[in-house]
């Protein structure tokens, strides 16, 4: 699940491999759950989205799977590049037909070459 | 040219000071947002607008207020600034009505320090 406080959770791959980053959700009523890329330096970029009623969803490299019986959320890499590297957070937007996101904390992975 | 701008993009201040950052957008989206980001936190949400006439409080609105100016522009300010307010600014953008439902455009922060 995600943490709150100064230290994120840590994700170390070795490039070429799969990454799987996990994140626990608290809202049963959020339509969608979304993750988002936040490199060094930048502000967050959105990675792909995944509605409540799905469980999987794929995009390049990419594969968001959704748990809700256990309200986990996970976001799968495929051959890891270095540009991975980055903190990922996942988000629930708690209004549905809204538009307003609730961001966890975030994991930070880190990417060996 | 970057689509989503804030300045400025550093700012230290003292204690009581009135501060406001400014965010502005070429994206022409009617939606805006502002967040806070702290060491360890996700991001959270101060205020958001659906249009011009359109303002609503987020989670952490206490000690924030905002000015939407234009469909392009939307200021955040802090009337009293305190040392917890020290944090990464962002502003972000969305557009419904594009397809993608959940995607926000976020500029590249202001970092405030309160001294």
């Amino acid at each position: 699940g995600e943490s709150v406080g100064l230290h994120l959770p840590t994700l170390s791959v070795q490039e070429g491999d799969n990454s799987i980053i996990n994140c626990a959700y608290s809202n049963s009523a959020s339509d969608y759950f979304i993750w988002y890329k936040q490199e060094s330096g930048k502000g967050p970029q959105f990675i792909i989205d995944i509605r409540s009623n799905m469980d999987k969803r794929q995009g390049q490299r990419v594969t968001v799977l959704l748990n809700k019986t256990v309200k986990h959320l996970s976001l799968q890499i495929a051959a890891t590049q270095p540009g991975d590297s980055a903190v990922y957070f996942c988000a629930e937007n708690i209004t549905p037909g809204g538009n307003k996101l609730v961001f966890g904390a975030g994991t930070i992975l880190r990417v060996k070459s | 040219d970057a689509d989503v701008t804030q300045t400025p993009r550093n700012r230290i201040t003292k204690t009581g000071k009135r501060i406001m950052l400014e965010c502005s957008q070429t994206k022409g989206h009617d939606r805006m947002y502002w967040y806070r980001q702290d060491p360890g936190l996700g991001l959270r949400l101060i205020y958001y607008s659906f249009d011009v006439k359109d303002i609503n409080k987020g989670e952490i609105s206490d000690g924030y207020s905002v000015s939407r100016q234009a469909q392009a522009k939307f200021s955040l300010s802090l009337e009293s600034a305190i040392p917890n307010q020290t944090a990464l600014y962002f502003c972000a953008t969305s557009d419904p009505t594009s397809g993608r439902y959940n995607e926000q455009f976020f500029g590249p922060g202001t970092r405030l320090t309160v001294l």
